[in-house]
């Protein structure tokens, strides 16, 4: 079965330190990643989606940057966090092809201060 | 511009009612509809989902209703249990634009209580 891993679960960091998420998925080849930001009281954001390795499109203009060095691994960077990317970040991932069904991560509650 | 619309933030239901999550959205090209639950710090899981093709999908206590013309879907839940009890997401596929197959558009949630 697939299994989809993000750590760290939370993280507290200084406005303007540097940023790394880590997701990887398992038990599937070729995935469809997505990393989305869930920002208090808000939805689900959309922003960046992969359909290969070095492969990544960006949805909405920002602080932060992807990474899909391996097949199965996502990441998400920053060079200088600002108070707003505080947030809930999740990583998802889908078949490759036409799907729509999306499998989330677990996320990572990060708090910027 | 926000798409897909959840304008109940929370709904309170007893338990072994119906619970029903209504979602609207504006853009005639979205092909898949679905619905995701939520609890606290934990990533949403996906529920049930539907194709613009299909009016009903039903599926044990879950069942969604898409009403094209109106742009409106629900999903009903029962009967609703104390578990059930978290955020109810409403997400749309497609939309037209570039890569629309691989992004889903998603509500701001509706968070349902199941009182026991």
């Amino acid at each position: 079965s697939q299994t989809i891993h993000q750590w760290p679960a939370t993280l507290v960091q200084p406005v303007g330190s540097p940023l790394s998420l880590e997701c990887t998925v398992e038990g599937t080849s070729n995935p469809n990643l997505y990393w989305y930001r869930q920002a208090a009281g808000r939805g689900l954001q959309l922003l960046f989606y992969s359909v290969g390795i070095g492969q990544i499109s960006s949805e909405v203009p920002q602080n932060l940057s992807a990474s899909r060095p391996q097949d199965r691994q996502f990441i998400l960077s920053s060079k200088k966090l600002l108070l707003s990317d505080s947030g809930f970040y999740l990583c998802a991932w889908s078949v490759t092809g036409d799907s729509y069904e999306q499998y989330f991560g677990p996320g990572t509650r990060l708090t910027v201060t | 511009d926000q798409q897909v619309k959840q304008n109940s933030p929370s709904l309170s239901v007893q338990e072994g009612r119906i619970s029903i999550l209504n979602c609207d959205y504006t853009n005639s090209m979205f092909d898949y509809f679905l619905w995701y639950k939520k609890y606290p710090a934990e990533g949403p899981t996906f529920l049930i989902s539907i194709s613009s093709i299909k009016d009903k999908n039903e599926d044990g206590r879950f069942t969604v209703f898409l009403n094209k013309s109106a742009k409106h879907l629900s999903l009903h839940i029962v009967p609703s249990q104390p578990g059930d009890s978290a955020v109810y997401f409403c997400a749309a596929r497609g939309g037209n634009s570039g890569g629309s197959n691989y992004k889903l558009t998603f509500g701001k949630g509706t968070l349902l209580t199941v009182n026991p």
